[in-house]
């Protein structure tokens, strides 16, 4: 069965710095990966996402994830966090036969100033 | 247009009422799914409609009801809810159930059941 693990459930960093946001997947087939983010009181919004293919995706808002299979990681990363980044990131894999998604625990991210 | 919507943003209701969210798409989406959140948690899978016909139900108690008139359309009927029942009722729809295709997440109800 597919599965995620996200590494941290708060992460804080200053503005300007580097995010790291981990994850780690499980899954006996060729993944399809994504991320979310989930600002205060709204819906998911998507970030990114791998499937086939370039194994370095870039997404919205500056926002990038590197697929390695040899580390079943997908990390979100950004170069430098504005304060607007300030949310909830939901990394997830496609799990079930009819797409449903499974979704890590979540990483709240705070932007310091 | 990548935008799914939802109706109402806001409800209250007693555990006697009889109430239905809404969710609506015109993104020619054949894949439409129910999802709650609780606080502080992901969001946790309810049901899932392919071509109109209903998938999955993820042991979903029978207070919660779903319905697909058509492609664009998905309402979850609601009635005689607990108040665990009080969440975030997110909608998504995707191109396909099959071939890995991105979900579109609407803003999601906030239901209070007291």
């Amino acid at each position: 069965a597919q599965s995620v693990t996200q590494l941290g459930s708060h992460v804080s960093v200053s503005e300007g710095a580097l995010v790291l946001l981990r994850c780690n997947y499980s899954s006996s087939v060729p993944p399809y990966l994504f991320w979310y983010v989930q600002y205060p009181n709204q819906g998911l919004q998507l970030l990114l996402k791998y499937t086939t293919g370039a194994t370095l995706v870039k997404g919205i808002n500056g926002f990038e994830a590197e697929f390695k299979k040899s580390e079943t990681s997908f990390h979100l990363t950004k170069p430098s966090a504005h304060m607007s980044d300030a949310a909830e990131y939901f990394c997830a894999v496609i799990g079930g036969s009819q797409g449903n998604l499974i979704f890590g625990k979540g990483t709240k991210l705070s932007v310091k100033p | 247009d990548t935008e799914v919507t939802q109706t109402p943003k806001h409800l209250v209701m007693g555990m006697t009422n009889k109430k239905s969210l809404k969710c609506e798409q015109h993104m020619g989406h054949r894949a439409m799914y129910w999802y709650k959140q609780k606080a502080k948690k992901p969001p946790e899978l309810m049901f899932v409609y392919s071509y109109e016909k209903l998938s999955i139900n993820e042991s979903v108690p029978s207070r919660f009801s779903p319905e697909c008139p058509n492609s664009s359309l998905l309402n979850l009927h609601l009635h005689a809810l607990q108040p665990e029942d009080s969440a975030l009722y997110l909608c998504a729809s995707s191109q396909s159930g099959l071939g890995g295709y991105e979900q579109y997440f609407g803003p999601g109800t906030r239901l209070t059941v007291t």
